[in-house]
């Protein structure tokens, strides 16, 4: 079975301060792995997303994650944080190629400081 | 243009109702899916429908039995109500199994 967890349910970081949120994965199988953004009382909005190939991914807002298979990891940074940023992150694991099923992680709220 | 819509936005019922949530969607898409965010914003796939068939059936209470008329719409509706059922109900929609897009949510209260 695939899975995803996310390190840390709150992260709270300056304006202009580097974003890091982390994601470690299992899976038994060749994963495809996303990171969405939930702002408040909204729908999930994808990120980035890693399929195959280049191992450093880049997405909207300025945001990328690198796939590390070695350490099953897809951590989420942004060298820096807007106060636009602030919400809820959700990495997600699609461990059967195709299945079209999502597992998501627990999610991490992000605050940024002013 | 909204890609993916649900009615109503906000629900509140009493225990035992039955009840429907609404899902269209305008992008072209062959997969829909509903999702069920509970109250610790945890997330997690409920169904998902392909070309009006459904693929994906997670363990959930049979009270709860999704619809597609067409491919465009999804619909889930709730019987029985429980109080363990308020959440917010995410749709999506995605075509050839690449990224899905999420509608904005139905929060479900009841009471």
């Amino acid at each position: 079975a695939q899975s995803v967890t996310q390190l840390g349910s709150h992260v709270s970081v300056s304006e202009g301060a580097l974003v890091l949120l982390r994601c470690n994965y299992s899976s038994s199988v060749p994963p495809y792995l996303f990171w969405y953004v939930q702002y408040p009382n909204q729908g999930l909005q994808l990120l980035l997303k890693y399929t195959t190939g280049a191992t450093l991914v880049k997405g909207i807002n300025g945001f990328e994650a690198e796939f590390k298979k070695s350490e099953t990891s897809f951590h989420l940074t942004k060298p820096s944080a807007h106060m636009s940023d602030a919400a809820e992150y959700f990495c997600a694991i699609e461990g059967i190629q195709g299945a079209q099923k999502l597992v998501f992680g627990q999610g991490t709220r992000l605050t940024i400081n002013p | 243009d909204t890609a993916v819509s649900q009615t109503p936005k906000y629900l509140v019922t009493q225990m035992g109702n039955d009840k429907s949530i609404k899902c269209e969607q305008n992008l072209g898409h062959d997969t829909m899916y509903w999702y069920k965010q509970d109250s610790k914003k945890f997330l997690k796939i409920m169904f998902s429908y392909n070309n009006k068939e459904l693929i994906i059936n997670e363990t959930v209470p049979n009270r709860f039995s999704p619809k597609s008329p067409d491919k465009a719409h999804l619909n889930l509706h709730i019987n029985s109500l429980e109080l363990g059922d308020s959440a917010v109900y995410f749709c999506a929609s995605s075509k050839d199994g690449n990224e899905q897009f999420f509608g904005p949510g139905t929060r479900l209260t009841v009471l």
